[in-house]
């Protein structure tokens, strides 16, 4: 079974800072997808950054990027200069396909607070 | 804004009570999703709909009936729910192709106080 660990539970940092969060997955599948997603207080569950197995490079969004290593089977999330719209629930997923559909695996979260 | 609407917002019910809560898309996606989300944790799967066809469904108690009536609506119809299901319930969809793995896109989600 697939299982998605996030080791922070809270995390805290000043404004403009870069900070990264930790997440590490358990599969036994060749290819697969990974997520990051951030959910503020207004509880939208917001994608922030997709990587697929099969690509080497990690995948880059703005001020958010990854760090994928796929044999170590761990996907870190690094926000650069962090905002205070950052403050946020984010969470680390695994995508796979079962019954002919697709399921998110999600971890626990890591609470991020920017501070000003 | 967000591409999936979901209302209500929020809704308080009694155990015997019977209400829906209601999901629309209008992004063509033919894959939509219920969650369960308690305070502090992540979202946990209820049902997946596939081509207006229900794919998954996670064990969920029959007291929930989820509903597709077309590819852009998702109905979770309730009933005789208990105090522990109170929780803020999300809605997602995506694209099916089934092959690749498209994201999820997701809605602002309905808080449900059972009394």
């Amino acid at each position: 079974a697939q299982t998605v660990t996030q080791s922070q539970p809270e995390m805290s940092v000043q404004e403009a800072e870069t900070v990264t969060l930790s997440c590490t997955y358990d599969t036994s599948e060749s290819n697969y997808y990974l997520f990051w997603y951030k959910q503020p207080p207004s509880r939208q569950m917001i994608l922030v950054i997709r990587q697929e197995a099969y690509k080497q490079q990690n995948a880059t969004e703005n001020r958010f990027s990854v760090n994928f290593q796929k044999a170590a089977k761990s996907f870190s999330l690094k926000i650069s200069d962090s905002q205070l719209g950052d403050t946020a629930m984010y969470f680390c997923a695994f995508m796979k396909r079962t019954q002919g559909a697709q399921k998110l695996v999600f971890g626990q979260g890591t609470r991020l607070t920017i501070n000003p | 804004d967000t591409e999936v609407t979901q209302t209500p917002k929020h809704l308080v019910m009694g155990m015997t009570n019977k209400k829906s809560l209601k999901c629309e898309q209008h992004m063509g996606h033919r894959a939509m999703y219920w969650y369960k989300q308690k305070a502090k944790k992540p979202p946990e799967l209820m049902f997946v709909y596939s081509y207006e066809k229900l794919s998954i469904n996670e064990s969920v108690p029959s007291r929930f009936s989820p509903e597709c009536p077309n590819s852009s609506l998702l109905n979770l119809h309730l009933h005789a729910l208990q105090p522990e299901d109170s929780a803020l319930y999300l809605c997602a969809s995506s694209q099916e192709d089934r092959v690749s793995n498209q994201p999820q896109h997701f809605g602002d989600g309905t808080r449900l106080s059972i009394l």
